[in-house]
């Protein structure tokens, strides 16, 4: 099946510095992919849809500049934190949507843990 | 916008009990729902897929009912298990592929 593969899956950096996470469609081509965010014990947000050659789409209240993201082929996008702080310490997940024939799904990469200390 | 809401925020049962989870949203105009699982601290993993236009969908024990009317769905669980305990969430998908979930129904099943 389709597989997002995603790294690192745990990273612990110090304030002030910047940090990337990839995710990368091994067996597919993702022309879109999605960034959530997920703090915890609270549900999945979305922060931003990526999309490949082009600017990101960004939901109200995430800060482009603060996270961003690059899609610049059809198998990786990243998210960059940039000058990470404390209360930027979340779980960050991306996805894409998979359209086969008549099948529909979509497929999640395994989570970063970001930990700024 | 869309809000979706799960209900039991948490729930815990014997082992072989059978159990339903809700879901509700605020929109009927949806293109699909699915239902995950998440492990603690790891990625989510797909349980069902309801599209807009199907009633429910199996899958082993598992049973997932759309209702658009009513702006619910269910997630049924057939003789529980310990290894089902995780969190389950529900989203809300459209047609590009942008999920909204709901915050998740924590479920323990003990021996």
């Amino acid at each position: 099946g389709a597989v997002v593969s995603q790294h690192p899956s745990r990273v612990i950096c110090k304030s002030g510095t910047s940090v990337k996470i990839e995710c990368r469609s091994l067996d597919f081509q993702a022309t879109t992919m999605f960034w959530y965010r997920q703090f915890p014990k609270q549900s999945l947000m979305l922060m931003a849809t990526s999309n490949e050659g082009s600017k990101a789409t960004y939901e109200q209240g995430v800060e482009k500049d603060k996270f961003l993201i690059n899609h610049a082929s059809l198998t990786l996008s990243t998210l960059t934190v940039t000058s990470a702080h404390p209360e930027d310490s979340s779980f960050y997940i991306c996805s894409a949507n998979l359209v086969r024939g008549q099948d529909y799904g979509y497929t999640f990469g395994s989570g970063t843990r970001l930990t700024v200390v | 916008k869309q809000e979706v809401t799960q209900i039991p925020a948490a729930l815990s049962v014997p082992e072989g009990e059978n159990l339903v989870l809700n879901c509700s949203f605020t929109d009927s105009a949806i293109y699909n729902l699915q239902w995950f699982r998440q492990d603690p601290g790891k990625g989510l993993t797909s349980l069902l897929l309801i599209q807009s236009s199907q009633r429910e969908q199996t899958s082993g024990r598992l049973n997932a009912s759309l209702d658009k009317s009513s702006g619910r769905s269910t997630l049924y669980i057939a003789a529980s298990q310990p290894g089902d305990s995780a969190t389950y969430l529900c989203a809300l998908g459209t047609s590009y592929g942008k999920l909204t979930f709901g915050q998740g129904t924590i479920l323990t099943v003990h021996p």
